[in-house]
């Protein structure tokens, strides 16, 4: 079944610790991204990806990075720089081509930083 | 930068009836796509109904139907016969057509289901 995989579902860590935060997707898709999602505030772009080596900043992008050296990966490092890192975290990927083609979504990390 | 606006932070419906979720927009472009996701306890967000600006007929998917008013940026979703299942966070997105792959989402609208 084609999809998206993100791991793990629930992640603890100590302030001041990097984490890395893993997605995966096998539909062919070259668009790949992070939202940040916390109450009352929607989806909030954090990164995204079109093509294998780049990616642009979203909105939110201060105290994380990411990389993505394959097609299918599109890992996110929240690091000790992002000053209130708990939240939920969605990954989703897409087609980049025009036409009436949705986002597809992973089912999400959360993260607590205590 | 494209702004989508959900007015109706909550909202609740009977089940069996129906309900009117609302979503507006801001761009400047002519041609555009627009989606209604829906987001259950289970926070997996799931593809309601899409719909593409440039075809005038509303888009229907079972008792999901949307009214597409361009001239008013308006993308509203209606649910007929409300079901338990209904309940959850419901979020409306925009996909420019020309720069593609940047999606724009509201804030949501949470929707109770009273039985």
């Amino acid at each position: 079944d084609g999809g998206i995989t993100q791991s793990p579902k629930y992640l603890f860590r100590k302030e001041g610790q990097n984490v890395t935060l893993s997605c995966e997707q096998n539909l062919n898709h070259d668009a790949m991204y992070w939202y940040r999602q916390d109450p009352g505030q929607g989806l909030r772009l954090i990164y995204y990806s079109q093509i294998v080596n780049d990616f642009q900043k979203g909105d939110i992008a201060e105290g994380y990075s990411v990389s993505r050296e394959k097609k299918e990966s599109f890992p996110l490092t929240v690091t000790s720089a992002q000053k209130n890192p708990t939240a939920f975290y969605l990954c989703a990927s897409s087609l980049t081509n025009r036409g009436l083609y949705e986002q597809y979504f992973g089912p999400g990390t959360r993260l607590t930083v205590t | 930068a494209q702004t989508v606006t959900q007015s109706q932070p909550e909202m609740s419906v009977q089940e069996a009836e129906t309900v009117t979720l609302s979503c507006t927009y801001d761009t400047s472009e002519s041609d555009y796509y627009l989606f209604w996701y829906k987001q259950p306890p289970s926070r997996q967000m799931i593809l309601v109904i899409r719909q593409e600006a440039y075809k005038q007929q509303n888009a229907t998917e079972n008792r999901f139907s949307v009214n597409f008013q361009k001239a008013a940026k308006s993308f509203s979703l209606k649910i007929s016969d409300s079901q338990l299942g209904d309940a959850a966070m419901y979020f409306c997105a925009y996909r420019s057509h020309t720069t593609g792959n940047q999606f724009y989402f509201g804030t949501g609208t949470s929707l109770t289901v009273i039985p």
